[in-house]
């Protein structure tokens, strides 16, 4: 049974725009979230994260917003640089397991 | 970065071969963990350790042991290796239990059971 969900599995934006990732979660006990960046032949990289206790947090071109009733988190690139190009990974810790989603491949477009 | 070194980065190997995969960490990180990465899955955990010789399994874990016998080495082994093993490997370690903090990973050890 998956915990975290990814629904998308691929996004093409156009550079300049704004891109928009999504990640449902089942579980009412995780109150942490984490959203991680991977590039090809890399490791994933932590991106940004969110305490259940707010609602947004934003760091530069990153921000995600956390809908606790609807049990569903977004990450929010804007501009979108072709750079951004990669897989993002949402994740949710628990027990000191730490559970991923299936990853969005975001393409932006020069 | 994090010093995480993963060894062997590549590897090819015969069904029902044994395989250990390597983890070294110089951050003196009490959490560390395995994953592999499979297309349409994203990111599942096989073992991780909560200090040394402290083990447990994580999702799926069937097909995989792993041991701890020093803070900065986690070995991941399969000891007879099935071509459903085949994946890329990640490990990852943490220093402040994940429920708080982040993971940090390596650069991943690819795979091939023929």
């Amino acid at each position: 049974d998956q915990q975290v969900k990814q629904n998308s599995p691929s996004l093409s934006v156009q550079e300049g725009r704004i891109s928009i990732l999504n990640c449902d979660y089942t579980n009412s006990m995780f109150d942490y979230f984490l959203w991680y960046k991977k590039y090809p032949a890399e490791g994933p990289t932590f991106l940004i994260s969110i305490s259940s206790i707010k609602d947004k947090n934003e760091d530069g071109r990153f921000t995600v917003f956390l809908n606790k009733s609807a049990k569903h988190l977004s990450l929010h690139i804007v501009p979108s640089q072709p750079g951004d190009s990669a897989v993002y990974f949402c994740a949710a810790p628990n027990f000191n397991k730490f559970y991923f989603g299936s990853g969005t491949k975001l393409n932006v477009k020069p | 970065d994090a010093g995480i070194t993963q060894s062997p980065r590549h590897k090819v190997t015969e069904t029902g071969t044994p395989v250990t995969l390597r983890c070294h960490q110089t951050e003196n990180h009490r959490y560390m963990y395995w994953y592999r990465q499979d297309p349409g899955h994203g990111l599942r955990l096989i073992h991780y350790s909560y200090g040394v010789k402290d083990t447990d399994k994580g999702e799926v874990s069937d097909g995989y042991s792993v041991s701890r016998s020093k803070t900065e080495d986690f070995l991941l082994t399969l000891e007879s290796a099935t071509s459903s093993q085949t994946s890329v490997y990640f490990c990852a370690i943490s220093g402040t239990g994940i429920n708080t903090g982040e993971l940090f990973f390596g650069e991943g050890s690819r795979l091939t059971v023929l």
